[in-house]
């Protein structure tokens, strides 16, 4: 399957820092870009969708100021966590998608730590 | 409320047992993913059902797309614990956006 990396895998910052964390599509063109969230022993949880060239589309209750999405090419997807709260821990994983209704692959994820 | 709910959400069954998780739906998807995550990971696409009534074999793994295109199913046959993990389905549906079901928890003790 097509790759997708994820960078960074760990990270620990202060409160009210901010984090961005990458994803990159390393053989293929990515037209849509998914970020999630996950917690402990749960499912995905959508946050936002972005395709490239364009707005990202947030999930209702997902604040667009405070998780910025920016996909300014068809490999490259960004997600900034903007002053970030302890609440922020969690898992964030990306996926990358061809086109549409084609299926994703995914990151490694991102685990934030916020302290 | 999940769009896709998937059954059961734990599961813990002896090497060597055959078990079914399923994902259903009230709506119609235009494809649906399976994917295996295990912890600290991302999901890992395992299979993709495109046609209505579709299956599709991945060596002890079967996958079936219902012929209504809401609800499909994973089947393991002689599970070993090497198949422990996270198992999610997701679907497409027409706008383009990509939904998860909660995921079903498996563990197989050797």
């Amino acid at each position: 399957g097509a790759v997708v990396s994820q960078h960074p895998s760990r990270v620990i910052c202060k409160s009210g820092t901010s984090v961005k964390i990458e994803c990159r599509s390393l053989d293929f063109q990515a037209t849509t870009m998914f970020w999630y969230r996950q917690f402990p022993k749960q499912s995905l949880m959508l946050m936002a969708t972005s395709n490239e060239g364009s707005k990202a589309t947030y999930e209702q209750g997902v604040e667009k100021d405070k998780f910025l999405i920016n996909h300014a090419s068809l490999t490259l997807s960004t997600l900034t966590v903007t002053s970030a709260h302890p609440e922020d821990s969690s898992f964030y994983i990306c996926s990358a998608s061809q086109g549409r209704y084609t299926e994703a692959f995914f990151g490694q994820g991102t685990r934030l730590t916020v302290v | 409320t999940q769009l896709l709910e998937q059954s059961p959400q734990f599961l813990s069954i002896q090497e060597g047992e055959n078990l079914t998780v399923y994902c259903n739906s009230s709506s119609v998807f235009s494809s649906l993913q399976w994917y295996r995550q295990e912890p600290g990971e991302g999901p890992v696409l395992l299979v993709t059902v495109v046609t209505g009534g579709e299956v599709k074999k991945l060596k002890r793994l079967t996958f079936q797309f219902g012929d209504a295109r809401k609800d499909s199913s994973l089947h393991i046959t002689a599970a070993q614990p090497g198949d422990t993990g996270l198992y999610l389905c997701a679907g497409f549906k027409n706008n383009n956006d990509m939904r998860f079901g909660a995921g079903t928890r498996l563990t197989v003790k050797p």
